[in-house]
């Protein structure tokens, strides 16, 4: 059981560059988020999917979009990189039933440096 | 207005001894969850606790418990004999409402503080 895995774990992109951030989860879970980290914050909510073929708006999604086709995966993508998407990001995933008691999971994390 | 609120951007305390960083919070809903995680300098996330708003007795884990004043809007976490290895990032976050009342299933995270256990 691997629970969330991120790849790369590292990046340097040039401005204007694009790419995708790969997250895959194995718990079957239904919720999957996105989360961006800037240095010294907490954690800000990019999008989230509440199952396949269902994607949000988080509270900064602007310059990212996502899709999610299955339930294990939920790739984010940047598609013109600027120096303020210069973060560490987090994918993460949860079930979402009847209990506000669930807990996200969250994947290492994704330190994304754009130039 | 802020959700939640560290307001401690930085904690010292001495290996073994006891210490509480502090979390409030802002909700009118009255079904809420509220979770503490770890972040180690590696960067991962780990999940400590849990206390939900309905909850009688305040939650524990180990050496984690939280410390919840409802009426105060308050859930600080005490770490009892602090180790080495609790030297991190610890942060506070919110989850209000629950599926069956149309709740939000996101979570709202604090800044954060920095605990640093001396020897």
């Amino acid at each position: 059981n691997a629970g969330v895995t991120q790849t790369p774990k590292f990046r340097i992109l040039k401005i204007g560059q694009s790419m995708t951030l790969q997250c895959t989860q194995d718990m079957n879970h239904n919720y999957m988020y996105w989360y961006r980290q800037d240095p010294g914050m907490g954690l800000k909510l990019i999008y989230y999917s509440v199952g396949a073929g269902i994607t949000d708006k988080g509270e900064v999604p602007n310059g990212y979009n996502v899709s999610r086709s299955t339930t294990e995966d939920f790739p984010l993508r940047l598609e013109l990189a600027a120096p303020s998407q210069t973060s560490v990001y987090f994918c993460a995933s949860s079930y979402w039933g009847s209990s506000i008691q669930e807990t996200q999971y969250f994947g290492p994390g994704t330190r994304l440096l754009v130039l | 207005a802020q959700k939640i609120t560290q307001t401690q951007p930085g904690m010292f305390v001495q290996e073994k001894e006891a210490v509480t960083l502090d979390c409030t919070y802002d909700t009118s809903d009255p079904s809420y969850g509220l979770f503490w995680y770890k972040q180690p300098s590696s960067g991962e996330m780990i999940f400590l606790i849990y206390q939900g708003s309905y909850d009688q007795q305040n939650a524990t884990e180990g050496r984690y418990s939280l410390n919840f004043q409802k009426a105060r809007k308050s859930a600080n976490l005490v770490i009892s004999a602090s180790q080495l290895g609790d030297s991190a990032m610890y942060f506070c976050a919110m989850r209000e409402g629950t599926t069956t009342q149309g709740g939000s299933e996101k979570l709202v995270f604090g800044k954060g503080t920095k605990l640093t256990v001396n020897p």
